[in-house]
């Protein structure tokens, strides 16, 4: 079946650095992928829907200049963490939609990413 | 506005049991309802979805859920617990159109099933 996968599953960063995260949809072409932060033992939060070949949508309070997506391809979107700070640690999990925006179609989740800004 | 809540935190049952996880929806627009199981340390699984056909939706793992417009909720059952079953359940509501897949995530339950 469809997957999609993160890169990487784990990372810590240094505090003030970027670090970037994939998010790669293996075998279907995603128009539109979306991205999540979930913070310990919480919800999942949408942060922004990325399409590709245009600018990211961000929801009310994600800040752009620190989560900048880039979605350049039909198969890769990106999500880098600018100037890290812990507050910033967090799981972050991506979704994949295919071209079409049909109910018949599945959104795919990849394995999520785990930040830890020291 | 689009709002998910799922009743009860934590789940309880003995291996064999019936699971009943209660989530409840709020949306202005035809809902599509989601339920994903997420294991410790890693992404989201779908269970299954409703996409305004049969009410009653079934998933994997014998996991079923009703969607019930009248009482807003979609309630996610499974006849006999596994220890399997083990995990952390969300349900999602999303919207159609451009805006499909673009989902919002209830608090989530976690399921502990006991021997």
């Amino acid at each position: 079946g469809a997957v999609v996968s993160q890169h990487p599953s784990r990372v810590i960063c240094k505090s003030g650095t970027s670090v970037k995260i994939e998010c790669r949809s293996l075998d279907f072409q995603a128009t539109t992928m979306f991205w999540y932060r979930q913070f310990p033992k919480k919800s999942l939060m949408l942060m922004a829907t990325s399409n590709e070949g245009s600018k990211a949508t961000y929801e009310q309070g994600v800040e752009k200049d620190k989560f900048l997506i880039n979605h350049a391809s039909l198969t890769l979107s990106t999500l880098t963490v600018t100037s890290a700070h812990p507050e910033d640690s967090s799981f972050y999990i991506c979704s994949a939609r295919t071209r079409q925006a049909d109910s018949g179609n599945t959104i795919y989740f990849g394995e999520g990413s785990w930040l830890t800004v020291v | 506005a689009q709002s998910v809540t799922q009743l009860g935190s934590h789940v309880s049952v003995s291996e064999g049991a019936l699971v009943l996880l209660r989530c409840n929806y709020s949306s202005s627009v035809p809902p599509y309802l989601f339920w994903y199981v997420q294991y410790p340390n890693q992404g989201l699984q779908l269970l299954l979805k409703y996409t305004s056909a049969a009410t009653l939706v079934k998933g994997i793992n014998d996991f079923e859920a009703e969607f019930k417009k009248s009482e807003t909720s979609f309630h996610l059952t499974k006849p006999s617990a596994h220890m399997s079953d083990a995990a952390e359940y969300f349900c999602a509501l999303g919207a159609g159109g451009t805006s499909y897949g673009k989902l919002t995530f209830g608090q989530g339950t976690i399921l502990t099933v006991h021997p």
